[in-house]
């Protein structure tokens, strides 16, 4: 198994450009999210899904945009770059298990540089 | 809001000795995690704590939780130079166990 696919790993962006960072899982997992991983500053949620069709707000939403269309992917769109969005941006998935437990498995990271 | 404090923030120890890495959170939650994350590589998966008073063991980690305090801990024992890495806590939002917030992590280094 595959896990969780991200892509690209690095990409370099100019002020103003746009991007998608796509994410795929291939666990059948309900559960799918964007995190933003800034130097000391730990893991900030961006978006989250609870299945295909809904999707809901993080801690710092502001720049991004979300949409689930399958259980499997759950691409995070950027609109109109800016040098705060640099970052190492990580997708996650989990289902949810017995006693409410919801272990996240982590894609690789894209580290993307806003220029 | 949930706000999760780890300290330290950064430990440097020497190979053989024991520490503990605290995990504090602000407001009440049943459910705690402990994520590794090795330099320049994602996080994975090392405790899940459910319930007051859970205690997990893997190795040299030994993880504990007390809902009352809200507190967790991650002690290690007889570190190893492979054991150097960051460890985070993260905890579920009462009610919402979907998601979870993080703290800023610990940067283990233990040296020989």
């Amino acid at each position: 198994n595959a896990g969780v696919t991200q892509t690209p790993k690095f990409r370099i962006l100019k002020i103003g450009q746009s991007m998608t960072l796509q994410c795929t899982q291939d666990m059948n997992h309900n559960y799918m999210y964007w995190y933003r991983q800034d130097p000391g500053m730990g893991l900030k949620l961006i978006y989250y899904s609870v299945g295909a069709g809904i999707t809901d707000k993080g801690e710092v939403p502001n720049g991004y945009n979300v949409s689930r269309s399958t259980t499997e992917d759950f691409p995070l769109r950027l609109e109109l770059a800016a040098p705060s969005q640099t970052s190492v941006y990580f997708c996650a998935s989990s289902y949810s298990m017995s006693a409410g437990a919801n272990v996240l498995t982590f894609g690789a990271g894209s580290r993307l540089t806003v220029l | 809001e949930l706000k999760v404090e780890q300290n330290p923030l950064f430990l440097s120890m020497q190979e053989g000795k024991n520490y503990t890495i605290y995990c504090n959170y602000s407001t009440t939650s049943d459910r705690l995690y402990w994520y590794r994350q090795d330099p320049g590589k994602s996080l994975e998966s090392l405790f899940v704590l459910l319930s007051n008073g859970a205690v997990k063991q893997e190795g040299r980690l030994m993880a504990s939780l007390d809902t009352k305090a809200r507190l967790s801990t991650l002690h290690i024992t007889a570190a190893v130079h492979d054991l150097s890495a960051t460890y985070f806590c993260a905890v579920a939002i009462q009610g919402g166990s979907e998601k979870l917030v993080f703290g800023k992590g610990t940067k283990l280094t233990v040296n020989p």
